[in-house]
């Protein structure tokens, strides 16, 4: 299948630091990525839809201005926790689609730890 | 907000025996995808079955789809150690844009 490459893998911050992550389409282009975020035992949380070329489509909920989505181009898109504190500490990951076709696969990144300390 | 509810929460087996997970959803599919994650890690794509499509097989593992009740099931046959893993079901759906929401999960021990 396709690969997705999500950098960094884990990353420890410092409270009120901002943390960029990065999610990569390796073989494909990806015209549509997604965010999830994931609390230790719990089940993958949609924060954000992203298109290229485009704003970012937040879920309710979620905060546009925390959360900073960019998908520049075809092959990536990146997600900065902007001030982060202890609460943002969280699995995140993003997934991609080739398409805009539903029946298509979406391929996910390994994910990122957060930590805020 | 969720789309998939799971049952069970948790499962736990002897090695050899087989596990089923069940998912239910709210709206209507394009297609519900399973997948796969160990502890603290990347998601593994199992299985993705379409809205028009009852039934689909891979290896080991038997998906089925009711549109009907909105459910579907995993069985895993022949569990072994190594399937010990969270499983999720994943709705693709057309709300408000394409977008895949995953459902809370199983969590399936198997024992050696």
């Amino acid at each position: 299948g396709a690969v997705v490459s999500q950098h960094p893998s884990w990353v420890i911050c410092k409270s009120g630091t901002s943390v960029k992550i990065e999610c990569r389409s390796l073989d494909f282009q990806a015209t549509t990525m997604f965010w999830y975020r994931q609390f230790p035992k719990q089940s993958l949380m949609l924060m954000a839809t992203s298109n290229e070329g485009s704003k970012a489509t937040y879920e309710q909920g979620v905060e546009k201005d925390k959360f900073l989505i960019n998908h520049a181009s075809l092959t990536l898109s990146t997600l900065t926790v902007t001030s982060a504190h202890p609460e943002d500490s969280s699995f995140y990951i993003c997934s991609a689609r080739a398409g805009q076709f539903m029946n298509t696969e979406a391929f996910f990144g390994q994910g990122t730890r957060l930590t805020v300390v | 907000s969720q789309q998939g509810e799971e049952d069970p929460q948790a499962l736990s087996i002897q090695e050899g025996e087989n596990a089923t997970m069940n998912c239910s959803y709210k709206t209507s599919i394009n297609n519900l995808q399973w997948y796969r994650q160990n502890s603290g890690r990347g998601l593994v794509h199992l299985i993705l079955i379409r809205s028009n499509e009852r039934e689909k097989h891979s290896g080991r593992l038997r998906v089925t789809l009711d549109t009907s009740k909105k459910s579907s099931s995993l069985l895993i046959t022949a569990s072994r150690a190594a399937d010990t893993a969270s499983y999720f079901c994943a709705t693709g759906a057309n709300t408000g844009g394409f977008k895949t929401i995953f459902g809370a999960g199983t969590r399936l021990f198997v024992k050696a």
